[in-house]
C-alpha cells in the first residue's frame, strides 16, 4: 500500500511570506502528527490531528497551524515566515496510538 | 515531559562490527520506536517495541519497559547502517506524541 506523501519535497520561501505544506496518510490511518527537524533542536512536536480535530499541540507559536480533511489528508501552514522556520517537516500517520509511519519530509529554506 | 536519552551520540564502526545502541526515558511509555534516518531525511521504521524483543535481519532490539530503557543491536554491520539512528516514545500522560532522542550517529567505515 502506499506510504506517507508530503507535498512539496522542496520549498525557498522569503522572510515574511506563508507557506503551506501538505500530507497525505497512508489509507484508513486517522491520525496524523506533524514534527519539524533543526540542527539545533533536533526533532519536535507541532501538532496532531485525529479526525479532523487538533489533539494535541506542542510548543510553537501560533504562526504554525494546521488542519486535517475528511479524508485524513493534512496542511499545516507557517504566516510570517522567519529565517528560523527552515527546518525539515515530517509528517507521520498512524491508526490511533500504534506504529507511525513518517513521510519523506519538506525541505523549507526561508531566505 | 518525558525526557529521552540516547547513546552513545556518535559511533565509528569498521564494516563488520556488531554494535549496541541504548535509550533511556524517563517515564511509562506506550509506544516506542526506533527509526533510521536516511541521507534524504526520511524517518525509516526499524521496529515498533513498547516492549519486548524483536529480531528483523541483523537487527534486532529489546525494550525493558518496567527498567525504561531500550537497546539497538546491529550485527555484522555494512556501509549501509551509516546514519542517524532515532529512539521516539510516546508517553502514556503526555498526549499523542513523539518524544525524541537526540540520536546517534553512526558511521560504518568499509
Amino acid at each position: 500500500k502506499a506510504g506517507v506523501t508530503q507535498t512539496p519535497r522542496y520549498l525557498i520561501k522569503t522572510r515574511g511570506q506563508q507557506v503551506t505544506l501538505s500530507c497525505s496518510p497512508i489509507s484508513g490511518h486517522r491520525s496524523v502528527s506533524w514534527y519539524q527537524q533543526t540542527p539545533g533542536q533536533g526533532l519536535q512536536f507541532l501538532f496532531e490531528y485525529f479526525s479532523e480535530t487538533q489533539r494535541n499541540k506542542g510548543n510553537f507559536p501560533g504562526r504554525f497551524s494546521g488542519r486535517q480533511f475528511s479524508n485524513s489528508r493534512s496542511e499545516m501552514n507557517v504566516s510570517t515566515l522567519e529565517l528560523g522556520d527552515s527546518a525539515l517537516y515530517l509528517c507521520a500517520s498512524s491508526l490511533d496510538r500504534f506504529e507511525a509511519f513518517f513521510g519523506q519530509g519538506t525541505r523549507l529554506t526561508v531566505v | 515531559g518525558i525526557q529521552v536519552e540516547q547513546s552513545p551520540p556518535d559511533l565509528i564502526l569498521q564494516e563488520g562490527a556488531n554494535s549496541t545502541l541504548r535509550c533511556n526515558f524517563s517515564d511509562s511509555v506506550n509506544n516506542l520506536q526506533w527509526f533510521h534516518q536516511n541521507p534524504w531525511g526520511q524517518l525509516i521504521n526499524l521496529f515498533y517495541i513498547p516492549s519486548g524483543t524483536k529480531q528483523n535481519g541483523r537487527l534486532s532490539a529489546t525494550t525493558v519497559a518496567t527498567e525504561r530503557y531500550s537497546l539497538l543491536y546491529i550485527s555484522s554491520s555494512q556501509t549501509t547502517d551509516s546514519g542517524v539512528y532515532f529512539c521516539a516514545v510516546e508517553g502514556f500522560n503526555y498526549g499523542q506524541n513523539f518524544v525524541f532522542g537526540p540520536g546517534t550517529r553512526l558511521s560504518v567505515l568499509p
